[in-house]
């Protein structure tokens, strides 16, 4: 059974930065496709980032240079680094498995969310 | 900033059929790529609901249903259900830019 645990989620102050990381099992992260997908509060879901199987990335335009995505084969876990935190990235994270067919992709399996809440 | 544009809210009686659109441009679902939905129910994550414009992945009931024409693409839900009041996420991809994956605006489905 697949399964996606997210934890690092935190309340910082603007400027600050947080880890997130997702441990998966029943799959391999090195084999699979993975992103990121985050849901500010009471709104919809954005895309935030991919990490592929080759290892690599790619990230929503208004977020490059802030945010990393990585993953560790020993672990089986993915990671997001984000810093410069501000306000508007307050959100519920959502790490994910994607799928490909064709030349489209799509979230399969999507773990429970981790809160990060940046205020001052 | 969603690119691809849903209804705010849709209700219907048990037992109705309602439909949702999610409406794209040119450089997204016009441009032939294919659009997946996703439900939310309250207080979880998303759950895969439609992949491919009109694949069910297994365990959906075939109460769902996905379709696509241009550069729409709609979901319709036939013999309501009091569990299927949550919100509903349409998702393609957008060529603009180096491209990217998009969200549509989302649709929340109330029950009566």
């Amino acid at each position: 059974e697949v399964q996606l645990v997210e934890s690092g989620g935190a309340s910082v102050q603007p400027g600050g930065s947080l880890r997130l990381s997702c441990a998966a099992s029943g799959f391999t992260v090195s084999d699979s496709y993975m992103s990121w997908v985050r849901q500010a509060p009471g709104k919809g879901l954005e895309w935030v980032s991919v990490i592929y199987s080759g290892g690599l990335t790619n990230y929503a335009d208004s977020l490059k240079g802030r945010f990393t995505i990585s993953r560790d084969t020993s672990k089986n876990a993915l990671f997001l680094q984000v810093n410069n935190l501000r306000v508007e990235d307050t959100a519920v994270y959502y790490c994910t498995r994607v799928r490909i067919q064709g030349d489209t992709e799509f979230f399969q399996d999507w773990g429970q969310g981790t809160l990060v809440s940046v205020s001052s | 900033q969603s690119v691809l544009t849903q209804p705010p809210s849709v209700s219907g009686a048990p037992g109705q059929r309602v439909t949702i659109s999610c409406s794209g441009t040119s450089t997204n679902i016009g441009t032939g790529y294919a659009v997946h939905w996703y439900q939310q129910l309250p207080g979880v994550a998303p759950k895969l609901l439609i992949f491919n414009n009109n694949i069910r992945p297994s365990g959906v009931p075939d109460r769902f249903s996905g379709s696509k024409s241009g550069a729409s693409a709609s979901l319709a839900i036939t013999g309501l259900q009091a569990e299927d009041e949550a919100d509903y996420y349409c998702q393609s991809y957008d060529n603009r830019m180096g491209g990217s994956t998009v969200f549509g605006t989302g649709t929340k489905v109330t029950v009566l």
